[in-house]
């Protein structure tokens, strides 16, 4: 139980174009999702928490009409990076705290999106 | 500022021993203390949760302890194989949202 997915799980793209990532939360459904990115032995930094049916929360530093965030059901939840350029390029990781035989404390975590950008 | 502090440099023991890992905070009162492994390239997976009012959980061959006065929490695998080798992050909850540390690598060699 309690599995999350992401999709691509790694995307070569040009400077400029726009790249979307998915997460879904496969068999709970998924009220709340985080989106972080980490760079090389680097802690995992929280870019945004998402509400589903509501919009984001992002961290401070992180542009958030750069970083376009959709929760639009309780199992799906997209991280479009617009525009994106070299220092984009990330470890991009999305969890998810829900309900539906799952612990309400626990982030259950995706495999990850590996982003570089040319 | 709120600081969470793992050793950076990895910890190398021989298969068998007992593998004790730290995670030190500052300037936090977290209601609970998260433990996760992440391997190369791959997300974090969960380990154990350790809530402000315990001392001590266990699971299997995992202990985690919580110190909420000296502000630190230990993580041990006893009995260590090769297959625990892996990149191991303490997490602190706060305000709904977890702050990670930079982690700490175990290497347990045969």
């Amino acid at each position: 139980g309690a599995v999350v997915s992401q999709h691509p799980s790694w995307v070569i793209c040009k400077s400029g174009t726009s790249v979307k990532i998915e997460c879904r939360s496969l068999d709970f459904q998924a009220t709340t999702m985080f989106w972080y990115r980490q760079f090389p032995k680097q802690s995992l930094m929280l870019m945004a928490t998402s509400n589903e049916g509501s919009k984001a929360t992002y961290e401070q530093g992180v542009e958030k009409d750069k970083f376009l965030i959709n929760h639009a059901s309780l199992t799906l939840s997209t991280l479009t990076v617009t525009s994106a350029h070299p220092e984009d390029s990330s470890f991009y990781i999305c969890s998810a705290v829900g309900r539906g035989g799952v612990s309400t404390d626990t982030q259950y975590f995706g495999p990850g999106t590996r982003l570089t950008v040319l | 500022s709120q600081k969470i502090e793992q050793n950076s440099e990895a910890l190398n023991i021989q298969e068998g021993k007992t593998a004790t890992l730290t995670c030190n905070y500052t300037n936090y009162s977290p209601a609970y203390l998260q433990w996760y492994r992440q391997d190369p390239g791959r997300g974090p997976v969960f380990l154990l949760l350790i809530r402000e009012n315990e001392k001590e959980k266990r699971k299997e061959r995992l202990k985690v302890t919580f110190d909420t006065t000296l502000k630190q929490s230990l993580f041990h695998i006893t009995a260590s194989q090769p297959a625990d080798s892996a990149t191991y992050l303490c997490a602190l909850e706060g305000y709904s949202t977890l702050t990670f540390g930079k982690g700490t690598m175990l290497l347990v060699s045969p």
